[in-house]
């Protein structure tokens, strides 16, 4: 079964700049989604078919996939960015979630 | 804009069939992919199901054999019925829809927890 990978956990400081990958074999050759998850909260699309921001998702998030790696980017990076973030891709039209990341803004 | 609450029983026992509903409002069931996913406590997000409204399904492998799902488009309703439950089922059970399949699911219930307990 195809299996998405991103690092458990992320630090960055208040202003820098986030940057969080999700890994799966010629992923580039799919579309990638990402979610953000805040605790006791639903999860909230923040980036679809690689790069796109669905409306009320603010322009510092970044989406970029190609090769094995699709990566969520957040500039200016805010305490309220702080929360769990999920990669998704389609496989064979079955869903596919990495395992999430931690972001911490320190 | 399409909201969705999920309803059912919070506590179900071992070896029983879990039943979830998920009620959509603000628009038609008669369209998009209807999926139910579910994160156990402390865990991540694991998908286990999309419903399109004409009743066709794709469930994921490792749930195939425990799972059922079905579309009432007269209630604007769709369900999941998950059999021989175990303690690993407990989880927050969420519905999601999306338009097409590249574009994510961009509405989400509030989600409902379950536990399997007897």
């Amino acid at each position: 079964s195809y299996e998405l990978t991103q690092p458990p956990s992320v630090s960055v400081s208040p202003g820098q700049t986030a940057s969080i990958t999700c890994s799966g074999d010629k992923l580039g050759d799919k579309y990638a989604c990402w979610y953000q998850q805040k605790p006791g909260q639903s999860p909230v699309l923040v980036i679809y078919q690689d790069t796109k921001r669905p409306s009320g998702i603010p322009d510092r998030f970044f989406g970029s996939n190609s090769g094995n790696t699709a990566t969520l980017t957040i500039s200016g990076t805010q305490a309220m960015d702080e929360a769990d973030y999920y990669c998704q891709a389609w496989d064979s039209g079955t869903v596919v979630f990495g395992g999430g990341t931690k972001l911490t803004v320190l | 804009q399409v909201q969705l609450q999920e309803s059912g029983p919070g506590l179900v026992k071992p070896s029983e069939t879990l039943s979830l509903t998920c009620t959509v409002s603000g628009g038609s069931i008669s369209s998009y992919y209807w999926s139910w996913i579910r994160q156990p406590p402390g865990k991540g997000l694991e998908w286990i199901g999309y419903i399109y409204y004409s009743g066709s399904t794709n469930y994921n492998p490792s749930l195939k054999s425990r799972v059922t799902m079905s579309v009432d488009t007269s209630k604007n309703q769709f369900s999941l019925k998950l059999s021989s439950l175990t303690a690993a089922d407990t989880a927050v059970y969420y519905c999601a829809t999306t338009e097409a399949l590249s574009l994510g699911m961009d509405v989400w219930g509030q989600g409902t927890t379950v536990t399997v307990s007897s």
